[in-house]
Protein backbone atom coordinates (compact mmCIF):
# COMPACT_ATOMS: atom_id res chain seq x y z
CA UNK A 1 0.00 0.00 0.00
CA UNK A 2 1.56 2.78 -1.54
CA UNK A 3 -1.05 6.13 -0.18
CA UNK A 4 -1.57 6.51 -3.59
CA UNK A 5 -4.52 5.30 -5.30
CA UNK A 6 -5.15 5.72 -8.94
CA UNK A 7 -8.60 5.35 -10.53
CA UNK A 8 -9.18 3.54 -12.57
CA UNK A 9 -6.55 1.03 -13.09
CA UNK A 10 -7.46 0.58 -16.89
CA UNK A 11 -9.18 2.28 -19.38
CA UNK A 12 -10.09 1.40 -22.98
CA UNK A 13 -11.22 4.86 -24.98
CA UNK A 14 -11.77 5.93 -28.91
CA UNK A 15 -10.64 8.92 -29.28
CA UNK A 16 -13.39 11.12 -29.69
CA UNK A 17 -14.04 9.90 -26.19
CA UNK A 18 -13.97 12.25 -22.98
CA UNK A 19 -12.53 10.75 -19.79
CA UNK A 20 -10.40 11.48 -16.61
CA UNK A 21 -7.76 10.42 -14.61
CA UNK A 22 -7.78 10.20 -10.68
CA UNK A 23 -5.12 10.42 -8.50
CA UNK A 24 -5.62 10.71 -4.18
CA UNK A 25 -2.68 10.63 -1.78
CA UNK A 26 -2.87 10.07 1.34
CA UNK A 27 0.24 11.15 2.62
CA UNK A 28 -0.12 14.98 3.85
CA UNK A 29 2.11 15.83 0.69
CA UNK A 30 2.39 18.90 -0.85
CA UNK A 31 3.20 17.92 -4.35
CA UNK A 32 1.97 15.43 -6.90
CA UNK A 33 2.93 14.66 -10.72
CA UNK A 34 1.37 12.45 -13.57
CA UNK A 35 4.29 10.66 -15.45
CA UNK A 36 3.96 9.03 -19.14
CA UNK A 37 5.25 5.38 -19.38
CA UNK A 38 5.10 3.89 -22.82
CA UNK A 39 6.20 0.63 -23.72
CA UNK A 40 10.05 -0.46 -22.93
CA UNK A 41 10.29 3.87 -22.98
CA UNK A 42 11.60 6.16 -19.76
CA UNK A 43 9.28 7.67 -17.25
CA UNK A 44 8.41 11.12 -19.13
CA UNK A 45 7.49 13.43 -16.74
CA UNK A 46 4.18 15.40 -17.78
CA UNK A 47 2.93 17.50 -14.92
CA UNK A 48 4.26 18.97 -11.77
CA UNK A 49 1.90 20.47 -8.78
CA UNK A 50 2.90 22.06 -5.73
CA UNK A 51 0.53 23.45 -3.18
CA UNK A 52 -2.10 23.13 -5.74
CA UNK A 53 -0.42 25.39 -8.21
CA UNK A 54 1.41 24.28 -11.47
CA UNK A 55 4.95 24.50 -11.66
CA UNK A 56 5.92 22.53 -14.41
CA UNK A 57 4.12 22.03 -18.11
CA UNK A 58 6.44 19.56 -19.97
CA UNK A 59 5.25 20.33 -23.03
CA UNK A 60 2.90 18.27 -22.86
CA UNK A 61 -0.32 18.42 -25.58
CA UNK A 62 -3.63 20.26 -24.89
CA UNK A 63 -5.31 16.70 -25.44
CA UNK A 64 -4.22 16.13 -21.49
CA UNK A 65 -5.91 18.79 -19.35
CA UNK A 66 -4.81 18.39 -15.32
CA UNK A 67 -6.64 19.35 -12.37
CA UNK A 68 -5.83 19.74 -8.95
CA UNK A 69 -8.39 21.13 -6.73
CA UNK A 70 -6.64 20.54 -3.40
CA UNK A 71 -2.89 19.12 -2.09
CA UNK A 72 -4.56 15.72 -1.92
CA UNK A 73 -6.08 15.27 -5.37
CA UNK A 74 -5.08 15.13 -8.63
CA UNK A 75 -7.00 14.89 -12.08
CA UNK A 76 -6.07 14.30 -15.79
CA UNK A 77 -8.71 15.12 -18.27
CA UNK A 78 -7.98 13.40 -21.34
CA UNK A 79 -9.98 14.33 -24.81
CA UNK A 80 -9.54 13.92 -28.34
CA UNK A 81 -6.38 11.35 -27.84
CA UNK A 82 -4.77 9.47 -30.24
CA UNK A 83 -3.31 6.25 -30.39
CA UNK A 84 0.45 6.87 -29.74
CA UNK A 85 -1.33 8.16 -26.33
CA UNK A 86 -1.89 4.53 -25.47
CA UNK A 87 0.16 3.56 -22.30
CA UNK A 88 0.70 3.69 -18.39
CA UNK A 89 -0.30 6.57 -16.65
CA UNK A 90 1.38 7.08 -13.48
CA UNK A 91 0.58 9.63 -10.58
CA UNK A 92 3.32 10.35 -7.79
CA UNK A 93 2.97 12.70 -4.50
CA UNK A 94 6.16 13.84 -2.19
CA UNK A 95 6.72 16.40 0.37
CA UNK A 96 8.28 19.12 -1.50
CA UNK A 97 9.85 19.22 -5.29
CA UNK A 98 13.29 19.02 -4.03
CA UNK A 99 15.30 15.48 -5.31
CA UNK A 100 15.57 14.41 -1.68
CA UNK A 101 11.70 14.46 -1.56
CA UNK A 102 10.75 10.78 -2.24
CA UNK A 103 8.35 10.31 -4.25
CA UNK A 104 5.54 7.90 -3.52
CA UNK A 105 3.88 6.61 -7.01
CA UNK A 106 0.38 4.88 -7.35
CA UNK A 107 -1.08 1.81 -8.64
CA UNK A 108 -0.86 3.41 -12.51
CA UNK A 109 -3.72 3.58 -15.31
CA UNK A 110 -2.98 1.49 -18.38
CA UNK A 111 -4.82 3.72 -20.64
CA UNK A 112 -5.54 1.98 -24.71
CA UNK A 113 -6.57 4.30 -27.22
CA UNK A 114 -8.62 2.74 -29.95
CA UNK B 1 20.89 19.31 -13.85
CA UNK B 2 23.70 16.02 -13.25
CA UNK B 3 22.99 13.95 -16.70
CA UNK B 4 23.30 9.85 -15.76
CA UNK B 5 24.29 6.82 -16.91
CA UNK B 6 23.51 3.63 -16.59
CA UNK B 7 23.89 0.36 -18.38
CA UNK B 8 20.75 -0.56 -20.48
CA UNK B 9 20.19 -4.06 -19.05
CA UNK B 10 22.01 -6.66 -16.64
CA UNK B 11 21.34 -10.17 -16.05
CA UNK B 12 22.67 -11.99 -12.85
CA UNK B 13 22.08 -15.09 -11.50
CA UNK B 14 20.22 -15.89 -8.09
CA UNK B 15 22.08 -15.83 -4.78
CA UNK B 16 24.67 -13.30 -6.31
CA UNK B 17 25.72 -9.76 -5.78
CA UNK B 18 24.71 -7.46 -8.12
CA UNK B 19 26.42 -4.05 -8.62
CA UNK B 20 24.75 -1.34 -11.20
CA UNK B 21 26.78 1.54 -11.51
CA UNK B 22 25.71 5.10 -12.60
CA UNK B 23 27.83 8.14 -13.63
CA UNK B 24 27.29 11.59 -12.96
CA UNK B 25 30.16 13.31 -13.92
CA UNK B 26 28.77 16.83 -13.56
CA UNK B 27 27.16 16.14 -10.37
CA UNK B 28 26.99 19.71 -8.27
CA UNK B 29 28.27 19.77 -4.87
CA UNK B 30 25.07 19.82 -3.00
CA UNK B 31 23.47 16.97 -5.24
CA UNK B 32 21.94 13.99 -3.36
CA UNK B 33 21.76 10.61 -5.49
CA UNK B 34 18.78 8.84 -5.35
CA UNK B 35 17.64 5.32 -6.62
CA UNK B 36 14.07 3.66 -6.89
CA UNK B 37 13.09 0.46 -8.69
CA UNK B 38 10.46 -0.05 -11.00
CA UNK B 39 8.30 -3.73 -11.46
CA UNK B 40 6.54 -4.30 -14.78
CA UNK B 41 3.01 -2.19 -14.69
CA UNK B 42 4.14 0.08 -11.54
CA UNK B 43 5.25 3.21 -10.35
CA UNK B 44 8.40 3.12 -9.31
CA UNK B 45 9.26 2.87 -5.32
CA UNK B 46 12.59 4.55 -3.59
CA UNK B 47 15.16 2.56 -2.80
CA UNK B 48 17.74 4.39 -1.09
CA UNK B 49 19.73 7.88 -0.87
CA UNK B 50 23.02 8.96 -0.52
CA UNK B 51 25.45 11.74 -0.68
CA UNK B 52 28.77 10.17 0.08
CA UNK B 53 30.84 7.07 1.16
CA UNK B 54 28.51 4.42 2.08
CA UNK B 55 24.67 3.75 3.01
CA UNK B 56 23.14 0.66 3.95
CA UNK B 57 19.47 -0.50 4.41
CA UNK B 58 17.49 -3.54 4.58
CA UNK B 59 17.44 -3.59 0.68
CA UNK B 60 20.31 -2.52 -0.91
CA UNK B 61 23.88 -0.45 -0.17
CA UNK B 62 25.18 2.42 -2.05
CA UNK B 63 28.37 3.36 -2.44
CA UNK B 64 29.85 6.78 -3.52
CA UNK B 65 33.43 7.70 -4.01
CA UNK B 66 35.31 10.41 -2.77
CA UNK B 67 34.74 12.18 -6.33
CA UNK B 68 31.08 11.46 -6.44
CA UNK B 69 30.96 11.14 -10.10
CA UNK B 70 29.71 8.07 -10.11
CA UNK B 71 27.45 5.68 -7.59
CA UNK B 72 27.40 1.79 -7.30
CA UNK B 73 24.10 0.30 -5.99
CA UNK B 74 24.60 -2.77 -4.51
CA UNK B 75 22.10 -5.67 -4.11
CA UNK B 76 22.79 -8.71 -2.10
CA UNK B 77 22.40 -12.14 -2.95
CA UNK B 78 19.57 -11.03 -5.75
CA UNK B 79 16.64 -12.92 -6.49
CA UNK B 80 14.02 -13.62 -9.04
CA UNK B 81 11.17 -11.04 -7.62
CA UNK B 82 14.54 -8.55 -7.88
CA UNK B 83 14.19 -8.28 -11.96
CA UNK B 84 13.40 -4.82 -12.18
CA UNK B 85 14.26 -1.61 -13.64
CA UNK B 86 16.41 0.70 -11.67
CA UNK B 87 16.83 4.24 -12.00
CA UNK B 88 19.31 6.73 -10.98
CA UNK B 89 18.70 10.16 -9.97
CA UNK B 90 20.34 13.23 -8.73
CA UNK B 91 19.51 16.41 -7.94
CA UNK B 92 19.83 19.26 -5.21
CA UNK B 93 18.65 18.55 -1.78
CA UNK B 94 16.19 21.37 -1.03
CA UNK B 95 14.69 25.10 -2.63
CA UNK B 96 14.40 23.65 -6.21
CA UNK B 97 11.59 23.54 -7.85
CA UNK B 98 10.63 22.17 -10.92
CA UNK B 99 11.23 19.48 -13.22
CA UNK B 100 15.20 19.56 -13.43
CA UNK B 101 15.79 16.90 -10.79
CA UNK B 102 12.98 14.77 -11.56
CA UNK B 103 14.92 13.09 -14.54
CA UNK B 104 14.41 9.28 -14.60
CA UNK B 105 16.34 8.17 -17.48
CA UNK B 106 16.09 4.89 -19.31
CA UNK B 107 17.43 2.90 -15.97
CA UNK B 108 19.02 -0.24 -16.07
CA UNK B 109 16.76 -3.20 -16.42
CA UNK B 110 17.84 -6.66 -14.34
CA UNK B 111 17.44 -9.99 -15.18
CA UNK B 112 17.48 -12.54 -12.42
CA UNK B 113 18.03 -15.81 -13.85
CA UNK B 114 17.38 -18.97 -11.93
Amino acid sequence: ETGVTQTPRHLVMGMTNKKSLKCEQHLGHNAMYWYKQSAKKPLELMFVYNFKEQTENNSVPSRFSPECPNSSHLFLHLHTLQPEDSALYLCASSRGLAARDEQFFGPGTRLTVL
Amino acid sequence: LAKTTQPISMDSYEGQEVNITCSHNNIATNDYITWYQQFPSQGPRFIIQGYKTKVTNEVASLFIPADRKSSTLSLPRVSLSDTAVYYCLVGPPEGQTGANNLFFGTGTRLTVIP
